[in-house]
């Protein structure tokens, strides 16, 4: 992996339905995973920033695991609420905190 | 409260007019960074600053320039707009070689160029 992946892109999910998404990224020099989500018409909002292998973070219904050694990252939404409708974009940083940013999975819940 | 300003929300400029974006924060944040983000795309590097006046290229500097004479303020300048970079800007700044701290963004910019 060069670049940072996310997949799926777009994924439409019922209210009250659990999902989940991917993050891959170089494991070689690692050394932080953030997820952040964009609302529509407001500014990228930090979620977990993750920098051990083995790492879960939680923040209500959202939480998230991170693999070093293989590169990836998975997110998980328990119960999808529409409020949770957003971008969730991942992004690798380098020791500098210059961040690589994949390109994002937009989550539509419907009511 | 931390917060990342930009000038303006939206803005129409025409082909060949020199732009300017203008980003301020006020957490006394060494890092800065514009980027620009299209559809399905994610949020791509131009520009990052790690102190006054000095600057560095991301990934896609190319038709920009940058420009930090004060901590606080890190401008974006496009020197001859062209079509191609009407697109949704975006600022941020994060606290110095902090890879384990996130960046803060702005509201961002929405350019169309015409």
């Amino acid at each position: 992996i060069l670049n940072v992946e996310q997949s799926p892109q777009s994924l439409h999910v019922q209210e009250g339905d659990s999902t989940n998404f991917t993050c891959s990224f170089p494991s070689s020099n690692f050394y932080a995973l953030h997820w952040y989500r964009w609302e529509t018409a407001k500014s990228p909002e930090a979620l977990f920033v993750m920098t051990l292998n083995g790492d879960e973070k939680k923040k209500g219904r959202i939480s998230a695991t991170l693999n070093t050694k293989e590169g990836y990252s998975y997110l998980y939404i328990k119960g999808s609420q529409p409020e949770d409708s957003a971008t969730y974009l991942c992004a690798s940083n380098t020791n500098a905190g210059k961040s690589t940013f994949g390109d994002g999975t937009t989550l539509t819940v419907k009511p | 409260d931390v917060k990342v300003t930009q000038s303006s929300r939206y803005l129409v400029k025409r082909t060949g007019e020199k732009v300017f974006l203008e980003c301020v924060q006020d957490m006394d944040h060494e890092n800065m960074f514009w980027y620009r983000q299209d559809p399905g795309l994610g949020l791509r590097l131009i520009y990052f600053s790690y102190d006054v006046k000095m600057k560095e290229k991301g990934d896609i500097p190319e038709g920009y320039s940058v420009s930090r004479e004060k901590k606080e303020r890190f401008s974006l300048i496009l020197e001859s707009a062209s079509t191609n970079q009407t697109s949704m800007y975006l600022c941020a700044s994060s606290p110095v070689v902090a890879y384990n701290q996130p960046q803060h963004f702005g509201d961002g910019t929405r350019l169309s160029i015409l």
